[in-house]
């Protein structure tokens, strides 16, 4: 079973701290994906990494930063967390671009910036 | 860019009706995937559409694709409380695209026993 795992279930912040949510995959996945999820707005693509060290920003890229030194681990970085980052983050790995690419999903970060 | 829109938002239904949640596409797409995401959980590959106008079966879950490849939907007979939860599709545009997929904004479904 493809196994994605997500650092921290929850997370408390204090606004203007630099943030920290790791995700590491089992699978030898080459694609990796960091989402945020808000009520009524579904599933919103941060940023996607389709090889080490390759990042391409996705549609809402402000205010983070992303790295992946490692195939398996895909790291999303809040360089100086607001309130408006509140949300769910979620992390999601797929294998090469071969037509059929699932996507699987950790359990997600629930992220508070006080 | 690519957008994919999904209603509607919510859906209430008593155990046993039918339940139908629709997927708009502002461009052609390659292919579709169903998700979905139970209460406090994370979400689950349900299953893939490729073809113009494909129509697949899981159970009581059927999928559609259209036939323009730009809208697709998600049917369920006789819904049960174990449907509960939130349905997204998402769809992938032509090319190399590294898997990138565009969710829609979800359905959320709630079962009344």
């Amino acid at each position: 079973d493809v196994k994605v795992t997500q650092s921290s279930r929850y997370l408390v912040k204090r606004t203007g701290e630099k943030v920290f949510l790791e995700c590491v995959q089992d699978m030898d996945h080459e694609n990796m994906f960091w989402y945020r999820q808000d009520p009524g707005l579904g599933l919103r693509l941060i940023y996607f990494s389709y090889d080490v060290k390759m990042k391409e920003k996705g549609d809402i890229p402000e205010g983070y930063s992303v790295s992946r030194e490692k195939k398996e681990r895909f790291s999303l970085i809040l360089e100086s967390a607001s309130t408006n980052q509140t949300s769910m983050y979620l992390c999601a790995s797929s294998a090469y671009d071969t037509g059929r690419n699932i996507q699987y999903f950790g359990a997600g970060t629930r992220l508070s910036v006080l | 860019g690519q957008q994919v829109m999904q209603i509607p938002q919510y859906q209430h239904v008593q155990e046993g009706e039918d339940f139908t949640t629709y997927c708009n596409s502002s461009t052609t797409l390659s292919n579709i995937q169903w998700y979905k995401q139970r209460p406090g959980g994370h979400p689950v590959f349900l299953i893939q559409l490729v073809k113009s106008g494909e129509v697949k079966k899981q159970k009581r879950l059927t999928f559609q694709f259209g036939e323009a490849k730009k809208n697709s939907s998600l049917h369920i007979t006789a819904t049960q409380t174990t449907d509960v939860g939130t349905y997204f599709c998402a769809g992938r545009s032509g090319g190399t695209s590294y898997g990138k997929l565009t969710f829609g904004q979800g359905t959320i479904l709630t079962v009344h026993p």
